[in-house]
């Protein structure tokens, strides 16, 4: 079974500053998406980014973008002129193309500072 | 409209009873799924439903028992309520041909069992 290993349960950043997200994953499939969500204190899950496996450019939406390195099983995420709103837990996710289930890391506490 | 409805959202029992959790999607989606999220905010995986049809099923004790009268709802029973019963439960719903897609998710239901 594929697992996804999110290794910083929590992370601080200052207002306007970038802050990176790590997340690894172990699969010994090729095709396969990753996801990252946000959860705010609201509980709800918010897509932030998305990216295909057999795409080697690394997606970007707005001022989030992602660093996608296939060999290394690495998908980490890159916020950046963080704003208050973006305090929340992350949580990156691994969906493989066979099936339907979505299989999350443990989360990270992002925090950001005024 | 709410894409991914879940009820209710609060949910306070006492240990050993019974109690149910419905989910309804108006997607059109065919496969819905329940997560639990602990306190830890751990996003575990318990079933997963095509079309009816169970599809995934993690190790979760026997006294949860899912049930999908139709593909645009899955219900969640659990039997004889346990403390470590507590927590989140997120109902979610995607279309089993498109793993590109995210899970479009519920608001959850916070269940606490005293």
């Amino acid at each position: 079974a594929q697992t996804v290993t999110q290794s910083q349960p929590e992370m601080s950043v200052q207002e306007a500053e970038t802050v990176t997200l790590s997340c690894t994953y172990d699969t010994s499939e090729s095709d396969y998406y990753l996801f990252w969500y946000k959860q705010p204190p609201s509980r709800q899950m918010i897509l932030v980014i998305r990216q295909e496996a057999y795409k080697q450019q690394n997606a970007t939406e707005n001022r989030f973008s992602v660093n996608f390195q296939k060999a290394a099983k690495s998908f980490s995420l890159k916020i950046s002129d963080s704003q208050l709103g973006d305090a929340a837990m992350y949580f990156c996710a691994y969906r493989s193309a066979k099936n339907n289930d979505m299989r999350f890391g443990a989360g990270t506490r992002l925090t950001v500072k005024p | 409209d709410t894409a991914v409805s879940q009820t209710p959202k609060y949910l306070v029992t006492q240990m050993g009873n019974d109690k149910s959790i419905k989910c309804e999607q108006n997607l059109g989606h065919d496969t819905m799924y329940w997560y639990k999220q602990d306190s830890k905010k751990f996003l575990k995986i318990m079933f997963s439903y095509n079309n009816k049809e169970l599809i995934i099923n993690e190790t979760v004790p026997n006294r949860f028992s899912p049930k999908s009268p139709d593909k645009a709802h899955l219900n969640l029973h659990i039997n004889s309520l346990e403390l470590g019963d507590s927590a989140v439960y997120f109902c979610a719903s995607s279309l089993r041909g498109a793993p590109g897609e995210k899970l479009f998710f519920g608001s959850g239901t916070q269940l606490s069992v005293l």
